[in-house]
């Protein structure tokens, strides 16, 4: 069974320092790996994703993850935190060999920049 | 505007009362997903549909139904509530099934209270 693991349910960073929220995995065969962001009251929404090719993924908003198979890590980062990052944050992982059904969640960090 | 819509967004029930909860989307998707997100645990997945008329659990689905009919349309059905389905609700939908390393776009939430 595949699993993601979001080491840290709370991260803190100061606006302007860089700030990592970290993603293991265990899948069978290549992952497709996302990161998901949920504003307060809001749904999901796509923030970036691997699938194959360059091991360094930019998305929206300035973040970026890197996908690392010997680690099977996929952490999130983003060089100089806003306040407006504060938001819960989500992993997640699939795979080709994967059922149909088999997206897979982790538990979500909230992430929250200080000013 | 290519968006996924739930209703109701707020719902407080009493145990047994059946309840409904919508879900449409716009972008022609084939895959749709309903999720329940609880503290700590993250999303799990309740059912999915990979096209009109085929549906399949997920890794939660007791207590829940779900139908097909059209391809814009993905109701939730809890026939008789229990309290520990009092949880947000997301409705998901993307091109075709996860394991291609489709994005995922959800809805903005259900929230229910079932007492």
């Amino acid at each position: 069974a595949q699993s993601v693991a979001q080491p840290e349910d709370q991260v803190n960073v100061a606006e302007g320092n860089p700030l990592t929220v970290k993603c293991t995995y265990s899948v069978s065969g290549n992952p497709y790996l996302f990161w998901y962001v949920q504003y307060p009251n809001r749904g999901l929404q796509f923030l970036l994703k691997y699938i194959t090719g360059d091991n360094l993924v930019k998305g929206s908003y300035g973040f970026e993850a890197e996908f690392n198979k010997s680690q099977t890590s996929f952490h999130l980062k983003k060089p100089s935190a806003l306040v407006s990052d504060s938001a819960l944050y989500f992993c997640a992982v699939s795979s080709a060999r994967g059922s149909a059904r088999q997206l897979t969640f982790g538990s979500g960090t909230q992430l929250t920049v200080l000013p | 505007e290519a968006q996924v819509t739930q209703n109701p967004r707020y719902l407080i029930t009493v145990t047994g009362k059946k309840l409904t909860v919508t879900c449409s989307q716009n972008m022609n998707h084939e895959y749709m997903s309903w999720y329940r997100q609880d503290p700590g645990l993250g999303l799990r997945q309740i059912y999915y549909s990979m096209n009109v008329e085929v549906t399949d659990k997920g890794d939660v689905p007791e207590g829940y139904k779900v139908s097909r009919k059209e391809k814009r349309n993905f109701p939730l059905i809890l026939e008789s509530p229990s309290p520990n389905q009092t949880s947000l609700y997301f409705c998901a939908s993307s091109l075709s099934r996860q394991g291609a390393g489709e994005t995922q776009y959800f809805g903005p939430g259900t929230r229910l209270l079932v007492l």
